[in-house]
């Protein structure tokens, strides 16, 4: 089946610093990727539509300058958490659609910031 | 390895009916379990989250169970309405690992 991979799987970084995740898609193109949150003991929860070639699209309360999405290519989205802060130590996991329904979610990032 | 799966693949019932969706997964040791919503082209929408030590959540007219020990989790949608056409997918959540994916459940609401 249709693999997304997600780097680093874990990070460490102290307060102030910025720290950006991979998303890819290892055997398909996805014009439309995901990127999700989920603070302990919370619901997974939505915070951009991530769209190839345009500029995300962010879930109310999601700081669009603080949570940088990239998307260059139809394999590779990128969220960069800008300045990170500890309240923003949490696990983050983004998805790739595959065609129009089928969405592949990747291992998610386990982000800790001091 | 947790695997997780769900039953039916696909269900097509009439407006008004009471129905059950099936999860079933293999090691025990989660964390907690997660019922989602996929529109087709959005993203996941979460409708409800049962911790591991709890048995059962509601919100309206959905109602999810959690049974641990037999691997099962249950969601109950009551009057269904044609809105509530979409794909149900749970996922467990395996202590720090990963999510793991059902592959969802393909439901659709005639009018």
């Amino acid at each position: 089946g249709a693999v997304v991979s997600q780097h680093p799987s874990w990070v460490i970084c102290k307060s102030g610093t910025s720290v950006k995740i991979e998303c890819r898609s290892l055997d398909f193109q996805a014009t439309t990727m995901f990127w999700y949150r989920q603070f302990p003991k919370q619901s997974l929860m939505l915070m951009a539509t991530s769209n190839e070639g345009s500029k995300a699209t962010y879930e109310q309360g999601v700081e669009k300058d603080k949570f940088l999405i990239n998307h260059a290519s139809l394999t590779l989205s990128t969220l960069t958490v800008t300045s990170a802060h500890p309240e923003d130590s949490s696990f983050y996991i983004c998805s790739a659609l595959n065609g129009r329904e089928t969405q592949y979610f990747g291992p998610g990032t386990r982000l800790l910031v001091l | 390895k947790q695997e997780v799966t769900q039953i039916p693949a696909a269900l097509s019932v009439p407006e008004g009916e009471n129905l059950v969706l099936n999860c079933s997964f293999t090691d025990s040791a989660i964390y907690n379990l997660q019922w989602f919503r996929q529109d087709p082209g959005k993203g996941l929408t979460s409708l409800l989250l049962i911790q591991s030590s709890q048995r059962e959540q509601t919100s309206g007219r959905l109602n999810a169970s959690l049974d641990k020990s037999s691997g099962r989790s249950t969601l109950y949608i009551a009057a269904s309405q044609p809105g509530d056409s979409a794909t149900y997918l749970c996922a467990v959540d395996n202590y720090g690992q990963n999510f793991v994916f059902g592959p969802g459940t393909r439901l659709s609401v005639l009018p």
